[in-house]
């Protein structure tokens, strides 16, 4: 079945710091892949998506590019601040509209300090 | 605002209890989704439901149950319900399957 994989947290950086977070996925064919973004107290807010390999998703000046030839959908923002810190989930869904529901990683804590 | 709406807020109530959590999709959304956020299991999905049908099942307890009606808002029972039920319950639409999903606020579920 499909699974994904995010790199263990917490992460804590300093404001302006580049930020890596890694996320790898297993699935047949070619799924949509999603980082959704969860304020404290808050729902889940679509980040950015890629519905195909080379795909680059932005949002925020956050980005990840869909790589099929590593199965990875890394997510990197160049300069983060302190509104920034959130929980963020690694997602995939499909391919098909037929599995359409979203396999979650397990969300990596991100604090950004001043 | 992701013009998805889940009521209520909070709930608490008691072991071997039943209730009923209510989402309103985004204006136009045909399907539906259920998931559960616990610290042990993450966000797994539950149900998804389109255009008044059922149209797939996630790791959903025989315990629960849900429906979606003609005017496209959804409910989520819950029933004899546990200690291990507590637990963030979100609901998400989408306009069809296989599209973008958006996310309610969530229903955070405390059992006693």
């Amino acid at each position: 079945g499909n699974s994904v994989t995010q790199m263990e947290g917490p992460v804590t950086l300093s404001e302006e710091a580049f930020l890596t977070i890694n996320c790898t996925y297993t699935a047949t064919g070619y799924p949509s892949l999603f980082w959704y973004v969860q304020y404290p107290g808050e729902g889940l807010q679509l980040l950015l998506k890629a519905t195909k390999a080379d795909d680059k998703g932005s949002n925020k000046g956050f980005e990840a590019t869909y790589r099929k030839e590593t199965t990875s959908f890394h997510l990197e923002k160049g300069s983060v601040q302190v509104s920034d810190s959130a929980v963020y989930f690694c997602a995939l869904s499909g391919p098909g509209g037929a599995n359409s529901k979203l396999t979650f990683g397990k969300g990596i804590t991100l604090s950004v300090r001043p | 605002d992701s013009g998805v709406t889940q009521t209520p807020k909070h709930l608490i109530t008691a072991t071997g209890q039943r209730v009923t959590l209510r989402c309103s999709p985004r204006s136009g959304d045909l399907s539906v989704y259920w998931y559960q956020q616990s610290l042990d299991q993450g966000l797994q999905f539950l149900i998804q439901y389109y255009n008044g049908e059922e149209r797939a099942k996630g790791n959903i307890l025989e315990r629960f149950s849900a429906q979606q009606f003609p005017d496209l808002h959804s409910e989520l029972n819950l029933s004899s319900l546990e200690l291990g039920d507590s637990a963030l319950y979100f609901c998400a639409s989408s306009v069809e399957a296989g599209e973008t999903q958006y996310f309610g606020p969530g229903t955070r579920l405390l059992v006693l």
